[in-house]
This record gives C-alpha cells, sequence and structure tokens, in this order.
C-alpha cells in the first residue's frame, strides 16, 4: 500500500518568500504530525493533528508557521516570510490511532533551502 | 520534560561482527521508546519498538533492543553487521504523561566496513 508522501520533495525560496509543503497521510490514518529535521539532528516536533482537530502546536518555532488539515487527510504546512534559519527537511508522519504506543509512518521529507 | 541522549555520533563496526547503537531516556511518566532508520535522501523507517512486557524486543532486519529501566536504555542491537546497515539511527521517546508527538535523539551514524 502507499506510504506517507509529501510534495514538493524540494524547495529553493528566496528570503522572505511564503512556502506550502503539502503532506498526504497514509489513508484512515487519524494523526498526522510535522517535524523540522536540521542539517545533522534529530527531528524535532512541530504540531499533531487529529482528524482535523489541530491538538498541538507547541512546537512550532514563531507566528509565521502554520499547519492545516481541513478535512482530516491531506495537511500543508505554511511557512510565512521564509528566513534563512528555516532551512531544513520538513518531515510529516501519521499513525492510524492515537494511542500513545503507536508506530508513526514517516514521509521522505521536503527539504526546504532559503537562500 | 523528556529528553533523548545518543552519545555516539558515529559508531564503526566491521561486516559480521555484533553492533550496538546506545540510547539514554529521561521521561516522567512511562517510556514508549522508539528505533527508527534514516537512508540518505529518504524519510525514518521503523524498526522497533518498546511497550511492556518483554524487555528485548525483536524488529525489522535482525535488529533487537534491550530496554533496561534502571539504566534508563534502549540500546539497539544486530549479531550480525552488514554493510548495508550504514545508515543514521535515530531513538525516540513518547511519555505517558506528555503529549503525542515524539522526542528524537541526535542520531548515530553507523558504517560497517566490509
Amino acid at each position: 500500500g502507499a506510504g506517507v508522501s509529501q510534495s514538493p520533495r524540494y524547495k529553493v525560496a528566496k528570503r522572505g518568500q511564503d512556502v506550502a509543503l503539502r503532506c498526504d497521510p497514509i489513508s484512515g490514518h487519524v494523526s498526522l504530525f510535522w517535524y523540522q529535521q536540521a542539517l545533522g539532528q534529530g527531528p524535532e516536533f512541530l504540531t499533531y493533528f487529529q482528524n482535523e482537530a489541530q491538538l498541538d502546536k507547541s512546537g512550532l518555532p514563531s507566528d509565521r508557521f502554520f499547519a492545516e488539515r481541513p478535512e482530516g487527510s491531506v495537511s500543508t504546512l505554511k511557512i510565512q516570510r521564509t528566513q534563512q534559519e528555516d532551512s531544513a527537511v520538513y518531515l510529516c508522519a501519521s499513525s492510524s490511532l492515537t494511542t500513545v504506543w503507536e508506530t508513526q509512518y514517516f514521509g521522505p521529507g521536503t527539504r526546504l533551502l532559503v537562500l | 520534560a523528556q529528553s533523548v541522549a545518543q552519545p555516539e555520533d558515529q559508531v564503526n563496526v566491521a561486516e559480521g561482527n555484533p553492533l550496538t547503537v546506545k540510547c539514554t531516556y529521561s521521561v516522567s511518566g512511562n517510556p514508549y521508546l522508539f528505533w527508527y532508520v534514516q537512508y540518505p535522501n529518504r524519510g525514518l523507517q521503523f524498526l522497533l519498538k518498546y511497550i511492556t512486557g518483554d524487555n528485548l524486543v525483536k524488529g525489522s532486519y535482525g535488529f533487537e533492543a534491550e530496554f533496561n529501566k534502571s539504566q534508563t536504555s534502549f540500546h539497539l542491537k544486530k549479531p550480525s553487521a552488514l554493510v548495508s546497515d550504514s545508515a543514521l539511527y535515530f531513538c525516540a521517546v513518547r511519555d505517558t504523561l506528555a503529549g503525542q508527538n515524539f522526542v528524537f535523539g541526535p542520531g548515530t551514524r553507523l558504517s560497517v566496513l566490509p
């Protein structure tokens, strides 16, 4: 079956531009997560959705970051007025249940480079 | 607060030899522990997890991990390393008293030499 997909795979933006990153989770998965992975580091949590509800956005680094999942499936992470420090790989993950022991399945990531 | 440490940035092992990638954690509640592997330009792939029960957990590709509550460790092991095991390995923890998200360690790069 299809796994988690993300698009675009690579994005180059000029400083100050807005970008939108898309995540298609595994069909039927209730939970969706966004993580940011800086070069040479482990992923860091950004935000969590259960269906269409954004239950935790404590990891979003600033109000320039915004995420939505309006119909409880596809999610979009938007970054406004990009800065060079936003350059990272953005990973999306989904899981079928909401229990804390549930495995998260990750997409390939979107590599964002802000010039 | 939850945290994960992977004390070794890099582990080198000869093909055929046993390998260990170390992980220690800190949580407030009960830990749920995971290992993921990341190949270049690819997302994280799930290897195994500890929820409860037997402290020795077996996972994909011949990997296993041992949960040690007293030492707060969850080291990843494999009896005989393959060159194809060379990749970046991440330990992650979820805390029953915290949110739904994982907290990841910084990663350990494993190089298996032929």
